[in-house]
């Protein structure tokens, strides 16, 4: 089964407007974090938001936020009021136990529209 | 505060021929983790290197294989190219804490073309 589910390949969004990247992970070790990347063609994996399996608030960062929902296994990525330069890949990621071995999932490409 | 550097950025070789990657990472961090990442798709865990050694492995053969410096900076060496091995390889540091939330940053990968 895959770790990593993201079912979105491509999705648009209207400059100032939010959106939401889904993502669900599957993973039976009770400790385990998960994380969202964002990749611009240049290539670069650039670290956006953490969200541990025990933390009971939902992490926000700046304009990004992520709606964990335990329960069903989903770790969805929130950014407000989008800008151009949002326009890129983003990835979600999950680590479990205490090792830094990540599963990523198959990324969702992004495109803000003016 | 330098972030995670690799080397070279580019590089294209032939079917058969051998490439050694490079990476040095953040500042403070100990460990390195390898990805191959193929065009269209999500970084694929290779191996990490902790303490100059392997501590795990992903589904990747022989080939690729690894090492770590003293001074923590990695090289990823893959083996009779193949076709297949074109992508873009990305390295990222983490600081081995046990229960860490520490994230990995990544540098901005190596772009291997193999023709």
């Amino acid at each position: 089964a895959q770790k990593i589910t993201q079912t979105q390949p491509g999705m648009f969004v209207q400059e100032k407007e939010a959106v939401t990247l889904d993502c669900t992970y599957d993973t039976s070790d009770p400790s385990y974090g998960l994380f969202w990347y964002k990749q611009p063609s240049s290539g670069e994996m650039i670290f956006l938001i953490y969200q541990g399996s025990y933390d009971q608030q939902n992490a926000t960062e700046g304009r990004y936020s992520l709606n964990f929902q335990k329960a069903r296994k989903s770790a969805n990525l929130v950014i407000s009021a989008s800008q151009l330069g949002d326009s890129a890949m983003y990835f979600c990621a999950m680590r479990e136990g205490g090792f830094n071995k990540f599963y990523f999932g198959s990324g969702t490409k992004l495109n803000v529209k003016p | 505060d330098a972030g995670v550097t690799q080397s070279p950025t580019h590089l294209i070789k032939t079917r058969g021929q051998q490439v050694t990657l490079r990476c040095s990472p953040k500042s403070g961090h100990d460990t390195v983790s390898w990805y191959q990442q193929a065009l269209g798709q999500g970084p694929q865990f290779i191996f990490q290197y902790y303490e100059e050694e392997e501590r795990q492995r992903g589904n990747f053969p022989d080939r690729f294989s690894g090492h770590q410096f003293p001074n923590y900076s990695s090289e990823l060496n893959v083996n009779a190219l193949l076709l297949g091995d074109s992508a873009l390889y990305l390295c990222a540091s983490s600081l081995a804490v046990a229960g860490s939330t520490e994230t990995q940053y990544f540098g901005p990968g190596t772009r291997l073309l193999v023709l």
